[in-house]
């Protein structure tokens, strides 16, 4: 079954801790999207890859880094500099012609 | 000013009603109109796209795009209790998105 995939759909971080959430489509999709839902509100954009080895910064952008090394894959690792990370995060793949899908989420919290 | 701004509702509906879900948008570059249906804790899910001005219609929904107004709209006829969710509008390039419309439909 084509899509994407999440891992791991729970994760809980140390204050001063990086962590880094996995995304992995087989779509064969240019651009994947990283974005952050916090509760009762709609999505905001942290980074998005249009091609591989290319990305630029979303609305949200500090305190996250991504890297695009492969096609399929666009992990996003929340760093200690995330002052507020417990939230909801949603990657996306999309391609040209319209359909953007997402996966099924992380939720991170801060212990 | 956002790029999309979408009717925040909440909305509230009793069983077989028509919806009516709306976003305008600022950005004339915007190509690609998307509707996806969110529930609570979940992905969300696409429902519709398309790229021209004009109704595209799919089952119960129907997605219609005024490109010269900066205007799309989600219509759900004969709404169920199931269509309970957060309805989300997007456009292509960034995949920039509204904030989202939470509909309830009782019984």
């Amino acid at each position: 079954d084509g899509g994407i995939t999440q891992s791991p759909k729970y994760l809980f971080r140390k204050e001063g801790q990086n962590v880094t959430l996995s995304c992995e489509q087989n779509l064969n999709h240019d651009a994947m999207y990283w974005y952050r839902q916090d509760p009762g509100q709609g999505l905001r954009l942290i980074y998005y890859s249009q091609i591989v080895n290319d990305f630029q910064k979303g609305d949200i952008a500090e305190g996250y880094s991504v890297s695009r090394e492969k096609k399929e894959s666009f992990p996003l690792t929340v760093t200690s500099a995330q002052k507020n990370p417990t939230a909801f995060y949603l990657c996306a793949s999309s391609n040209w012609t319209g359909g953007s899908f997402f996966g099924q989420g992380t939720r991170l919290t801060v212990v | 000013q956002k790029e999309v701004e979408q009717d925040p509702g909440p909305l509230s509906v009793p069983e077989g009603a028509i919806v009516s879900l709306n976003c305008t948008y600022s950005n004339s570059a915007f190509q690609y109109f998307m509707w996806y249906r969110q529930y609570s804790r979940k992905g969300p899910e696409l429902l519709m796209y398309t790229y021209s001005s004009g109704n595209k219609e799919d089952g119960r929904f129907t997605a219609q795009v005024d490109k010269s107004s900066k205007y799309i709209s989600l219509f759900i006829r004969d709404s169920q209790p199931s269509d309970s969710a957060t309805y989300l509008c997007a456009m292509s390039g960034k995949l920039t998105f509204g904030q989202g419309t939470i509909l309830t439909v009782h019984p």
